[in-house]
């Protein structure tokens, strides 16, 4: 099975600032089509989890532009541009190559 | 925006059996499959069952042989049958579309729906 290793596992952040999520994959996530099975999701405090950012860089629809996600292979990274109030709640990636899925550990972000 | 709802959950005793349902606002075009993800109260998600639209079931090791996952698409319902419950079953259970853009049949989790709580203790 694959492993997710997210870090860090808690980010206290300040409104404005830019903000990074770790993810790395203990297996290669890149397939040979190209792309990498790797998806970013939120749960925001009391919520169902909900799509950020899929095979590893796509944004999904109606997510602000202030989210991006990079990487290949076996290291992810999820950026927030400008942190904003209600980007607060914990974050996990999930790889979606082969079953059984799996997801990271989570990183919650907090405001400072 | 398609809506999912789940329903069935609630308390049962250890080796009991609860059928969760998933039922979908409208038909989910562009859907390529639906899976169950559960969260234990406080901690982080797992995924435990997907079925693919060509009829491919797939299971987390930790549920395989106790749960099964079906669908009634005429009335466009999602179900998860889970038999010999066991104390670590006890989670909020999402069910979710899958979506694809690449290769394979479930790339990634588009719509999740609220979760419904099952609590498995005696």
């Amino acid at each position: 099975d694959i492993v997710l290793t997210q870090s860090p596992v808690s980010l206290p952040v300040t409104p404005g600032e830019p903000a990074s999520i770790s993810c790395r994959s203990s297996q290669s996530l890149l397939y040979s089509d190209g792309y990498n099975y790797l998806d970013w999701y939120l749960q925001k405090p009391g919520q169902s989890p909900q799509l950020l950012i899929y095979l590893g860089s796509h944004r999904a629809s109606g997510v602000s532009d202030r989210f991006s996600g990079s990487g290949s292979g076996t290291d992810f990274t999820l950026e927030i541009s400008r942190v904003e109030a209600e980007d607060v709640g914990v974050y996990y990636c999930m790889e979606g190559l082969q079953t059984p899925f799996t997801f990271g550990g989570g990183t919650k972000v907090e405001i400072k | 925006e398609v809506r999912l709802l789940e329903s069935g959950g609630g308390l049962v005793q250890p080796g009991g059996s609860l059928r969760l349902s998933c039922s979908a606002s409208e038909f989910t075009s562009g859907t390529t499959g639906m899976s169950w993800v559960r969260q234990a109260l406080g901690k982080g998600l797992e995924w435990v069952s997907s079925l693919s639209d060509y009829g491919g079931t797939h299971y987390a090791d930790s549920v395989k042989g106790r749960f099964t996952i079906s669908r009634d698409s005429s009335k466009n319902i999602l179900y998860l049958q889970m038999n010999s419950l066991r104390a670590d079953d006890t989670a909020v259970y999402y069910c979710a579309n899958c979506r694809v853009y690449g290769s394979g049949w479930c790339n990634y989790l588009d719509d999740w729906g609220l979760g419904t709580l099952v609590t498995v203790s005696s």
